[in-house]
């Protein structure tokens, strides 16, 4: 059964600790992506990624982290430079690169999510 | 710069009634519009798509939407609400004709359905 796994479901972050969030899809699709979701904001871009040890930083990359050494996963770090990381974290990746048009019309398929809170 | 507003928050409807959730849009060139639903600690669900051709456009679990070019709106529909139904819906754009290869989402509509 294909889809997108997002793991841990919950996570708690200390002062000055960095955390990572995994994201892992058996899609094969070539483009993965990470938001974060507040409420009343709607979901904002933080990272995505067209291919494999490629990536580009979103509207709100700072004080966050990413790589992308393999197709099926783009894990996310959330670092201690990152003062309000508070949110819920949502992964998605699409079929195509997004260059190629023909294809840029697909939608993006999102994993369930990761929440994380400060203790 | 692109950009998707969804004037209402929340939407209630009666159980059996039609629904409408707004969607409005601005793009460089055409769009690529979809509408998402989420439901409570869940990701976002694909819902339906227009990309060309047909105004309307008809998807998963009896929605439709309606493109309209001159108001630049995207309307998600539904002739007959469900309870459940009631969930957050996210309206998103990105252009058909480059500028950028981002998705850029709305904040969001609750849409609650009463018995």
């Amino acid at each position: 059964d294909g889809g997108i796994t997002q793991s841990p479901k919950y996570l708690f972050r200390k002062e000055g600790q960095n955390v990572t969030l995994s994201c892992e899809q058996n899609l094969n699709h070539d483009a993965m992506y990470w938001y974060r979701q507040d409420p009343g904001q709607g979901l904002r871009l933080i990272y995505y990624s067209q291919i494999v040890n490629d990536f580009q930083k979103g509207d709100i990359a700072e004080g966050y982290s990413v790589s992308r050494e393999k197709k099926e996963s783009f894990p996310l770090t959330v670092t201690s430079a990152q003062k309000n990381p508070t949110a819920f974290y949502l992964c998605a990746s699409s079929p195509s690169p997004i260059w190629d048009r023909g294809q840029g019309n697909q939608p993006q398929h999102f994993g369930d999510g990761t929440r994380l809170s400060i203790l | 710069a692109q950009s998707v507003a969804q004037p209402e928050d929340q939407v209630n409807v009666a159980e059996g009634n039609p629904l409408t959730v707004k969607c409005t849009y601005s793009v460089s060139g055409n769009p690529y519009l979809f509408w998402y639903v989420q439901y409570p600690n869940r990701g976002l669900q694909f819902l339906l798509k227009y990309i060309t051709g047909d105004n309307l456009v008809k998807g998963s679990y009896g929605f439709e939407a309606e493109f309209n070019k001159s108001q630049t709106s995207f309307h998600l529909k539904k002739p007959s609400a469900l309870v459940s139904d009631s969930a957050l819906y996210f309206c998103a754009v990105r252009s058909a004709t480059g500028g950028g290869n981002k998705l850029t989402f709305g904040t969001g509509t609750q849409l609650k359905v009463e018995l």
